[in-house]
């Protein structure tokens, strides 16, 4: 069964360092997103993507975020100086074209920063 | 602004027996309403979602329900098992594929053996 997968699951940083967080979504969607889940609080949205440029983003999703698709499979979340609260598990999503509004979610990235 | 919300933190239901999880939410451009669970460390599954033209979906032992006039829905868990134990979110979704899906704060089920 396709999936979503996130690269790395795991990623402790120092605070001020950039971070690069990598999706490959499945192969037919057209459809991207970020969310995020500070610990023990709801899934917050972050930002979506499609046809190459942000479709919608989030207050949190401001000028230290960035995405890409640079090369028509990865989807990446860049953050360009971490700060302490951006600890959270980040989550990769992808839509088919049409369907039900459901999202397939990846298995999240945990950022830990120091 | 909480434009889905799960009043209720926590559940606790004995194995066999029902779990019922509610859920209101104030947006009426809401399109699609779903359900998903989800384990620590792991990402939201899907579950099961209705559409706004309808007022009820089932799907085994997962049913949901959709009030549009109460702008409520709630998820039903018949017969409750011990592996059903998780986190459940809420989430709605605008019409569009590019709409994002709006999750609630979770209620975290514990079905007790």
């Amino acid at each position: 069964e396709p999936e979503v997968t996130q690269t790395p699951s795991h990623q402790v940083t120092q605070m001020g360092q950039e971070v690069i967080l990598r999706c490959v979504p499945i192969s037919n969607h057209l459809y991207f997103y970020w969310y995020r889940q500070i610990l023990g609080q709801k899934v917050e949205f972050l930002v979506s993507f499609y046809n190459n440029e942000i479709s919608e983003k989030s207050e949190i999703f401001d000028d230290q975020f960035s995405v890409e698709r640079p090369d028509g499979s990865n989807f990446t979340l860049k953050i360009r100086s971490t700060k302490l609260e951006d600890s959270a598990m980040y989550f990769c999503a992808s839509r088919p074209r049409v369907g039900t509004g459901e999202l397939f979610f990846g298995e999240g990235s945990r950022l830990t920063v120091l | 602004d909480q434009q889905v919300k799960q009043n209720s933190p926590s559940l606790s239901v004995q194995e066999g027996r029902i779990s019922i999880l509610n859920c209101d939410y104030t947006n009426s451009m809401f399109d699609y309403f779903l359900w998903y669970k989800k384990y620590p460390a792991e990402g939201p599954t899907f579950l099961i979602s209705i559409s706004s033209i309808k007022d009820k979906n089932e799907d085994g032992r997962f049913t949901v329900f959709l009030n549009k006039s109460a702008k409520h829905l709630s998820l039903h868990i018949v017969p409750s098992q011990p592996g059903d134990s998780a986190v459940y979110f809420c989430a709605a979704s605008g019409s569009g594929g590019y709409q994002k899906v709006t999750f609630g704060t979770g209620t975290k089920l514990q079905v007790i053996p």
